[in-house]
């Protein structure tokens, strides 16, 4: 059973508007969100994240917004531009709580096209 | 410069040979992980270390070995590869499992492709 969702694989945005990407999660431990943008031929890399005491946390052009009742996070681009165009993945992790301290559970990733 | 070196980048093999990817940071992380991505699946742990001499298994751990000897190398092994472990695979490194802060979020490695035929 998946734990972090993507339920959409591609995502196609006009440069300048605003992306938001998606994400859910069924694990009420998870208290720590992260982002990750993965360009093609690289590995993953840290993009934004947020800890369950909040709702929002914003650096720069992105925001993350967390919904802890509906267990639902977003990421907002504004504005998009073209070296936005990546796979984007959603990571969770239970850090207060044993177990496996450090396992981040990711989605399957949304891809973005930023259209110049 | 701060980084997570993998060796090899490109690997096709053959079923039942052994291989090892090695992977390194020079950061003095404690925290060592390795992961595989396959389409539709996105990325899913294999093994991670907390510290030297201390390695877990992750979510999909079966065919696949680790070792800590060393803080900064934590090397993948793989005693009878099979075509099921073809896929890209990422080693990531943090100071701290926790996650407790934005300094901590791990830092992935440039990923192994790996194809067992």
């Amino acid at each position: 059973d998946q734990q972090v969702k993507q339920n959409s694989p591609s995502l196609s945005v006009q440069e300048g508007r605003i992306s938001i990407l998606n994400c859910d999660y069924t694990n009420s431990m998870f208290d720590y969100f992260l982002w990750y943008k993965k360009y093609p031929a690289e590995g993953p890399t840290f993009l934004i994240s947020i800890s369950s005491i909040k709702d929002k946390n914003e650096d720069g052009r992105f925001t993350v917004f967390l919904n802890k009742s509906a267990k639902h996070l977003s990421l907002h681009i504004v504005p998009s531009q073209p070296g936005d165009s990546a796979v984007y993945f959603c990571a969770a992790s239970a850090r207060n709580y044993g177990g496996s301290q450090g396992n981040l559970i990711f989605g399957k990733g949304t891809k973005l096209s930023v259209k110049p | 410069e701060a980084q997570v070196t993998q060796n090899p980048r490109y690997l096709i093999t053959v079923t039942g040979k052994k291989l090892t990817v090695t992977c390194s940071q020079n950061m003095n992380h404690e925290y060592m992980s390795w992961y595989r991505q396959d389409p539709g699946l996105g990325l899913r742990q294999i093994y991670y270390s907390m510290n030297v001499e201390v390695t877990d298994k992750g979510d999909v751990p079966e065919g696949y070995k680790v070792s800590r000897k060393e803080k900064r190398n934590f090397p993948l092994i793989l005693e009878s590869p099979s075509p099921n472990q073809t896929s890209l695979y990422f080693c990531a490194s943090s100071s701290d499992p926790r996650l407790a802060g934005v300094s901590d979020t791990q830092y992935f490695g440039p990923g192994t492709r790996l194809t067992v035929l």
